[in-house]
């Protein structure tokens, strides 16, 4: 079946350090997403990036789809960016289904 | 533009009661998902719509129900609530399958 990974599950940084999240996804994965859930549980969508590099900010996302894999880089990290990253994938039917990764939870000390 | 709307935002239930999660879009989206995410967990999905009148089961259908009677409003149905259903649950809406969706702040349901 469709799998999605990510690595590590666990991150803790002190306030200003940079970070790279891991995603590694099946080939029958397209369309990668990654979200932030923030303390309160809401999900925020951070990039829609199938593939490239896009930035936004501090945050940026490349995907290599031929490799099969994704990074969220994350610079100069304050303690507003604590919370869970999710990335999450379509399958390959084109009914837009997400399949998630089981996260990595951020922990930004000041 | 309230996007993805989900009432209510918190509720707690006994064993064996019924309830509905109302989920609505102002985007006039065609697709939306239920997701249900258990503590520690990722989010699974529960069922899906296409458009309006069409819905389909995903990874965890069992024990819920949907409608799609409007394209604004897909409800999510819990019968015979059982402790396993405790979680939080998610609405999303997209306007096509391969663009970004777009979440609601979820509703955490607790079964006692």
């Amino acid at each position: 079946g469709i799998q999605v990974e990510q690595s590590p599950p666990d991150l803790i940084l002190q306030e200003g350090a940079n970070s790279t999240l891991r995603c590694n996804f099946s080939d029958s994965v397209n369309n990668l997403q990654w979200f932030h859930q923030n303390p309160w549980g809401q999900l925020i969508n951070l990039f829609y990036i199938p593939s490239g590099t896009k930035q936004n900010g501090r945050l940026s996302a490349t995907t290599v789809a031929t490799e099969r894999y994704s990074l969220l880089y994350i610079s100069s990290s304050q303690t507003t960016d604590s919370g869970v990253y999710f990335c999450a994938g379509h399958g390959s039917s084109n009914t837009g289904k997400l399949i998630f990764g089981q996260g990595t939870t951020l922990q930004v000390k000041p | 533009n309230a996007g993805v709307t989900q009432t209510p935002k918190f509720r707690i239930l006994k064993i064996g009661q019924s309830m509905t999660l109302q989920c609505t879009q102002d985007m006039n989206h065609n697709y939306m998902y239920w997701y249900r995410q258990d503590p520690g967990m990722g989010l699974k999905l529960i069922y899906y719509s296409v458009g309006a009148g069409i819905t389909d089961k995903g990874e965890v259908p069992n024990g819920y129900n949907v409608s799609r009677s409007t394209t604004e409003d897909f409800p999510l149905r819990l019968e015979l609530a059982a402790p396993s259903q405790t979680s939080v649950y998610f609405c999303a809406s997209t306007l096509y399958s391969n663009q970004p969706q777009h979440f609601g702040d979820g509703t955490r349901l607790s079964i006692l």
